[in-house]
């Protein structure tokens, strides 16, 4: 399969933990953001978005935070599980037609058992 | 529900030559657009079709072109193939519409020797 984030920083977490993965932003012109998940031979899944109107949004296990004034992101799982395992990537834009993400740097989330 | 389905899954070229990557969005999307992902980092933008026309290109030179066809679908091309240009070629969907996630496909995996 493919080996997606060789060398990014990794997060460990218990099953059943909950796990925090962070990102930081530039540009305070972007809008919209999204959370991606990227498993190995895979392309990116989407898993949450918020727009900059709003500081947080949950999902179904998934909580996303934002705190425009110091540019900051962050994914909130709960009851971490092994499928959780995989590169998590911020992913930002500030053209609303256009769509054209700028992705973070990613995060590999390592679920232990 | 078909999502976004890229062709080829892997290739091989050689240094200098021409290769052309096809993708075909998720149905009902109308634009396309292209990602490089090199090994270990995030996805970054190429360009947008959209209309069949390109609207936004990031900063990749002229030697990556693509096009639009009538049904949306799309064909990433890179010319004089660098040994640099070895990476994840990811295409991802959208609607026209405003603030509105882009789903991916699973990607092509090319490698120039």
């Amino acid at each position: 399969g493919e080996n997606v984030g060789l060398h990014l920083p990794t997060l460990s977490v218990q099953e059943g933990d909950n796990s925090i993965i962070n990102c930081a932003y530039s540009n305070s012109a972007s809008d919209y953001f999204i959370w991606y998940k990227q498993e190995s031979g895979k392309g990116p899944q989407f898993i949450i978005d918020i727009r900059s109107n709003m500081d947080k949004r949950q999902g179904q296990r998934v909580t996303v935070l934002l705190n425009k004034t110091v540019k900051h992101l962050s994914l909130q799982i709960a009851a971490t599980q092994p499928g959780d395992s995989a590169v998590y990537f911020c992913a930002e834009t500030e053209d609303n037609y256009g769509q054209n993400f700028v992705f973070g740097p990613g995060t590999r989330l390592s679920v232990l058992p | 529900d078909a999502g976004v389905t890229q062709s080829p899954t892997h290739l091989i070229k050689t240094r200098g030559q021409q290769v052309t990557l096809r993708c075909s969005p998720k149905s009902g999307h109308d634009t396309v657009s292209w990602y490089q992902q090199a090994l270990g980092q995030g996805p970054q933008f190429i360009f947008q079709y959209y209309e069949e026309e390109e609207r936004q290109r990031g900063n990749f030179p002229d030697r990556f072109s693509g096009h639009q066809f009538p049904n949306y679908s799309s064909e990433l091309n890179v010319n004089a193939l660098w040994l640099g240009d070895s990476a994840l070629y990811l295409c991802a969907s959208s609607l026209e519409t405003r603030n509105t996630e882009a789903f991916f496909g699973q990607g092509t995996r090319l490698t120039v020797v």
